[in-house]
């Protein structure tokens, strides 16, 4: 079935920093593709989507490719503040019977420190 | 508007016992989900409902867990008897349209003792 693969974490950087978070899925159609943030305490919050080949999703200085030569949707951002720190998920949406349904890649967790 | 709300919050409880989550979804949406979040991995959908009836449950353990959506609007989801590997937060969430964006409740966090 289809899958989603992310970098284990966790990633510290220095604020400022430049990010870049890697994700390849594994799919036999062709999926959108999401990141999602988990702030601490809160829940899953959508930050950025795209939904095909060669489309680009940005939102809050974060950006991330559709690449379906590499099946990959790696984040990136060029300068990370201390409110950054969260956990960041890969997912894809697949259809099936009609339905559709996201799955999650294992998160990856960043710290950002002044 | 008002998000998905899930309650309670924290829960633990010992092995054997049984529990249950409740989940209100936003306003008018027709699609819902619970999903299963064990530390360090990712969301992994347990139900799928779409108003009243299920879609999806492939990967709901039957054998323990049940949930229901009887009005098509709130959700409760329920674990008898519960095991030490149950432990892990558990996610609702809404959707209005195929297409667009699932909004996720806060969790409740389940330990099993």
């Amino acid at each position: 079935g289809d899958s989603v693969t992310q970098m284990e974490g966790p990633v510290t950087l220095s604020e400022e920093a430049f990010l870049t978070i890697n994700c390849t899925y594994t799919a036999t159609g062709y999926p959108s593709l999401f990141w999602y943030v988990q702030y601490p305490g809160e829940g899953l919050q959508l930050l950025l989507k795209a939904t095909k080949a060669d489309d680009k999703g940005s939102n809050k200085g974060f950006e991330a490719t559709y690449r379906k030569e590499t099946t990959s949707f790696h984040l990136e951002k060029g300068s990370v503040q201390v409110s950054d720190s969260a956990v960041y998920f890969c997912a894809l949406r697949e259809f099936s019977g009609g339905y559709n349904k996201l799955i999650f890649g294992a998160g990856t967790r960043l710290a950002v420190h002044p | 508007e008002a998000g998905v709300a899930q309650s309670p919050r924290y829960k633990i409880i010992e092995k054997r016992q049984s529990v249950a989550f409740w989940c209100n979804p936003i306003s008018g949406h027709a699609t819902l989900y619970w999903y299963q979040q064990i530390l360090g991995q990712g969301p992994k959908l347990l139900i799928q409902f779409q108003n009243n009836g299920v879609v999806d449950d492939s990967q709901l353990p039957k054998d323990r867990f049940s949930a229901e959506r009887l009005k098509g609007v709130d959700s409760t989801l329920k674990i008898q008897p519960a095991k030490l590997e149950d432990s892990a937060v558990y996610l609702c969430a809404s959707q209005d349209r195929n297409n667009s964006p699932l909004h996720f409740g806060n969790g409740t966090r389940l330990t099993v003792t």
